[in-house]
């Protein structure tokens, strides 16, 4: 089956800095979302974006699907920023699930 | 305000006592799906519904059941819960394939 890795696992920075969150897949895809899952567990929509670049403040994404990959990029972190990165996919063959990444985990301490 | 809403947020339950997490969405959504979120196992789906009266298993259906009567819910029951189904669980909509998935609070079940 495909395999969605995502790097790093984990990533513990200071506020105010910037960082750089990778999803690796290994099939073509439909379409790529990124989430963001806070430390109360709930899974929050950050981008959309089967392909090319979408900017959202502070946070921005790029997916290159010829290359199987995508970024999300977080500048000026701040602590609420914390918790889980997740990307999902959809399978061109078998659209009827989205398939996580393993996740990042990123800290920002004050 | 376009959602998905799961109830309960929080259930603490006794092996054996059926159960059932319910899910609604307001977005006239034809897909929805369930999935559980455990650790270093990931999100994996449980079911999944592309409209009404059509439902299919997902990687991990052993143990649960769904219904998709309406378009609007798609409950999960468990008809006899065990502890190995202590989990944090999703309920997701989204309008059909290639398209984005809007998924609900989370509610995180523990049974004892």
């Amino acid at each position: 089956g495909i395999q969605v890795e995502q790097s790093p696992p984990d990533l513990i920075l200071q506020e105010g800095a910037n960082s750089t969150l990778r999803c690796n897949f290994s099939d073509s895809v439909n379409n790529l979302q990124w989430f963001h899952q806070n430390p109360w567990g709930q899974l929050i929509n950050l981008f959309y974006i089967p392909s090319g670049t979408k900017q959202n403040g502070r946070l921005s994404a790029t997916t290159v699907a010829t290359e199987r990959y995508s970024l999300l990029y977080i500048s000026s972190s701040q602590t609420t920023d914390s918790g889980v990165y997740f990307c999902a996919v959809e399978l061109y063959s078998s659209a009827s699930k989205i398939i996580f990444g393993s996740g990042t985990r990123l800290s920002i301490r004050p | 305000e376009a959602q998905v809403t799961q109830n309960p947020r929080y259930l603490i339950t006794v092996t054996g006592k059926k159960l059932t997490v319910t899910c609604s969405q307001n977005m006239n959504h034809e897909y929805m799906s369930w999935y559980r979120q455990d650790p270093g196992l990931g999100l994996r789906q449980i079911y999944y519904s592309m409209n009404v009266e059509v439902t299919d298993k997902g990687d991990v259906p052993e143990g649960y059941k769904v219904s998709r009567k309406e378009k609007r819910n798609f409950p999960l029951i468990l008809e006899s819960p065990s502890p190995n189904q202590t989990s944090l669980y999703f309920c997701a909509s989204r309008t059909g394939v290639n398209t984005e998935a809007f998924f609900g609070q989370g509610t995180r079940l523990t049974v004892v």
